[in-house]
């Protein structure tokens, strides 16, 4: 089946720095990329979907300068978590589309901001 | 617009019993309508989708799920439970008309099998 991963699975990074978070369709061409976020014991919220090639369209409340997303190939999508902050610790997980738009998940990335 | 509800927070069941995790949605045409499990700190794991057609779905690890068009209901079953289908559990849906839309997940359902 369809393999989407994501690097790296856990970081924890200063106040103040950017972390970027890469998703990676291993065995497919995703037309569409989405970013989720999940506070703990929550369910998994869309901050943006990205398209290859063009800008990314971000939820309302989601701060496009601070949630960086780049779409650069059919198989690679970034996030890039600029001037980071506490408040910006949570689990994010990334889902990649094909053509038939069947959409698969990565495993997450869990980032922890002190 | 689309929208899942999954109106239970906490399911318990004991060990061997059937369980039962409800889902109902709302979609302006017909749904896609997925369900998905989740392990601590760990990304979701598919286990079964409807698309069209038999409105029993079989997915994976024993689970199933029947959809129930009047009820616009999707509830997950299983028969017999296991300690390790402990787990959080969401129900997504996708307005089948809309291709460019991703997935609608509900709040999800914490379930506690216990020995």
């Amino acid at each position: 089946g369809a393999v989407v991963s994501q690097h790296p699975s856990w970081v924890i990074c200063k106040s103040g720095t950017s972390v970027k978070i890469e998703c990676r369709s291993l065995d497919f061409q995703a037309t569409t990329m989405f970013w989720y976020r999940q506070f703990p014991k929550q369910s998994l919220m869309l901050m943006a979907t990205s398209n290859e090639g063009s800008k990314a369209t971000y939820e309302q409340g989601v701060e496009k300068d601070k949630f960086l997303i780049n779409h650069a190939s059919l198989t690679l999508s970034t996030l890039t978590v600029t001037s980071a902050h506490p408040e910006d610790s949570s689990f994010y997980i990334c889902s990649a589309r094909d053509r038939r738009y069947e959409q698969y998940f990565g495993p997450g990335t869990r980032l922890t901001v002190t | 617009a689309q929208s899942v509800a999954q109106p239970e927070d906490q399911v318990n069941v004991a060990e061997g019993n059937p369980l039962t995790v409800k889902c109902t949605y709302s979609v302006s045409g017909n749904p896609y309508l997925f369900w998905y499990v989740q392990y601590p700190n760990r990304g979701l794991q598919f286990l079964l989708k409807y698309i069209t057609g038999d409105n029993l779905v079989k997915g994976s690890y024993g689970f199933e799920a029947e959809f129930n068009k009047s009820q616009t209901s999707f509830h997950l079953k299983k028969p017999s439970a296991l300690v390790s289908d402990s787990a959080l559990y969401f129900c997504a849906v996708r307005d089948r008309a809309s291709g460019n839309t991703p997935l609608v997940f509900g709040k999800g359902t914490r379930l506690s099998v216990i020995a």
